[in-house]
């Protein structure tokens, strides 16, 4: 089965701070995502990786990056956290093989708190 | 652009009652149409999903058809138990969306013994 790991299920952080949420994934999958979740507003594509090195932007990238330096890892990072930034956060893989091309795997989640 | 509405929860319901969860879409050629749950504490999971129209998505006794001249995705189960309890997301790949997925706002689903 396909495994997607994050780093921390919960996190508690000071506004202004530097953080970085990870994401490890052990399927060799090409793609990428990272999503937030709040009520009422479903998930939202904050930023996704087609490959290594390789990055776009999502419906929501403001305040967020993110780095893919090896295949299997891909990290959102924000840069100078904010409360409005307190959510859950979700990452997903896919592969583009046939029959399988936009099915998702998710990871756990991350519920960030911002104070 | 793509976009999914469902219809707002929460929904309540007693075990072995029947569930539905209405899901429309909007997009452009012929997207991919799916079916996401997510347990109490736990990531999305894929429920069921269908590639094209009048297809028919199932799983764990979940149904769903693909309806391309009502642009619908209707969830069905005919006899929900307690395990069924989550949040449940419709959600739609367009023809051109990169792999990107599209999600509904999501539907909480109780289901009471």
């Amino acid at each position: 089965d396909v495994k997607v790991t994050q780093s921390s299920r919960y996190l508690v952080k000071r506004t202004g701070e530097k953080v970085f949420l990870e994401c490890v994934q052990d399927m060799d999958h090409e793609n990428m995502f990272w999503y937030r979740q709040d009520p009422g507003l479903g998930l939202r594509l904050i930023y996704f990786s087609y490959d290594v090195k390789m990055k776009e932007k999502g419906d929501i990238p403001e305040g967020y990056s993110v780095s893919r330096e090896k295949k299997e890892r891909f990290s959102l990072i924000l840069e100078s956290a904010s409360t409005n930034q307190t959510s859950m956060y979700l990452c997903a893989s896919s592969s583009p093989g046939t029959g399988t091309r936009y099915e998702q795997y998710f990871g756990p989640g991350t519920r960030l708190t911002v104070t | 652009g793509d976009s999914v509405t469902q219809m707002e929860g929460p929904v309540t319901l007693s075990e072995e009652a029947c569930l539905t969860i209405n899901c429309t879409y909007t997009a452009t050629g012929y997207p991919s149409l799916f079916w996401y749950v997510q347990y109490p504490g736990e990531g999305l999971q894929l429920l069921l999903k269908a590639t094209k129209a009048d297809d028919k998505g199932s799983n764990k006794g979940f149904e769903a058809t693909y309806r391309k001249e009502t642009t619908s995705f209707h969830l069905e189960k005919g006899s929900v138990q307690v395990s069924d309890s989550a949040v449940y997301f419709c959600a739609l790949s367009g023809f051109l969306s990169d792999y990107k997925l599209s999600f509904g706002a999501g539907t909480t689903v109780t289901v009471r013994a």
